[in-house]
């Protein structure tokens, strides 16, 4: 199993470009998270995903919007993007609820994205 | 409002030395608290899960304990070893969980550890 894959590693924006950001998982799991990482922040969650077709807002889903269509994917995308979105985006899933559940969540390797 | 804090940030250690990483946290209605490990430019790896109703868990040299009453968990790791050089987080539910509140985990910014050979 290829566990959490995220594409793509690296990216660099100017102000007001898109992208999308693609997060795919092999492990049939129901849920998936996009979590930011900024030094001295720790990591906040964007958003997250109960099952395919649900999407819900996180701690600091501002400027991005997010995609379920299928199980095994979850997409974050920047409609336009602003030099305080340049972090880290790390994807996660897990089988059941990891913050009700307790359910062990597994990470991709992370988007670094800079945007200029 | 759940919030977690790991102190140190940084800890430097010699090959051998048995240490523990501390995490506290606010909310003691807390139901479970989820140790990770993150290696530079990496991703993080779930290490050890401790629900409510356990005291401790373990994994190889790894053991975390949780103490709700006291609002915190500890990890503690025996025998360190150069390998072990990495930052290690723990993360805990929010408290809007108990009211049906969003999926979320409130993350501490972590502990580097180091261990020289």
């Amino acid at each position: 199993n290829a566990g959490v894959t995220q594409t793509p590693k690296f990216r660099v924006l100017k102000t007001g470009q898109s992208m999308t950001l693609l997060c795919a998982q092999d492990m049939n799991h129901e849920y998936m998270y996009w979590y930011r990482q900024d030094p001295g922040m720790g990591l906040r969650l964007i958003h997250y995903s109960v099952g395919e077709g649900t999407t819900a807002k996180g701690e600091v889903p501002d400027g991005y919007n997010v995609s379920r269509l299928k199980k095994q994917n979850f997409l974050l995308g920047l409609e336009s993007a602003a030099p305080s979105q340049t972090s880290v985006y790390f994807c996660a899933s897990s089988l059941f609820s990891a913050a009700l559940a307790g359910d062990m969540q597994f990470f991709g390797p992370g988007t670094r994205l800079t945007v200029l | 409002k759940q919030e977690v804090t790991q102190i140190p940030a940084a800890l430097s250690v010699p090959e051998g030395e048995n240490l523990v990483l501390n995490c506290s946290f606010t909310d003691s209605a807390i139901y479970n608290l989820q140790w990770f490990r993150q290696d530079p430019g990496k991703g993080l790896t779930s290490l050890l899960l401790i629900q409510s109703s356990q005291r401790e868990q373990t994994s190889g040299r790894l053991n975390a304990s949780l103490d709700k009453s006291s609002g915190r968990s500890t990890l503690y790791i025996a025998a360190s070893q150069p390998g072990d050089s990495a930052t290690y987080l723990c993360a805990g539910p929010h408290f809007t969980q108990l009211q049906g509140g969003s999926e979320k985990l409130v993350f501490g910014k972590g502990t580097k550890l180091t261990v020289n050979p």
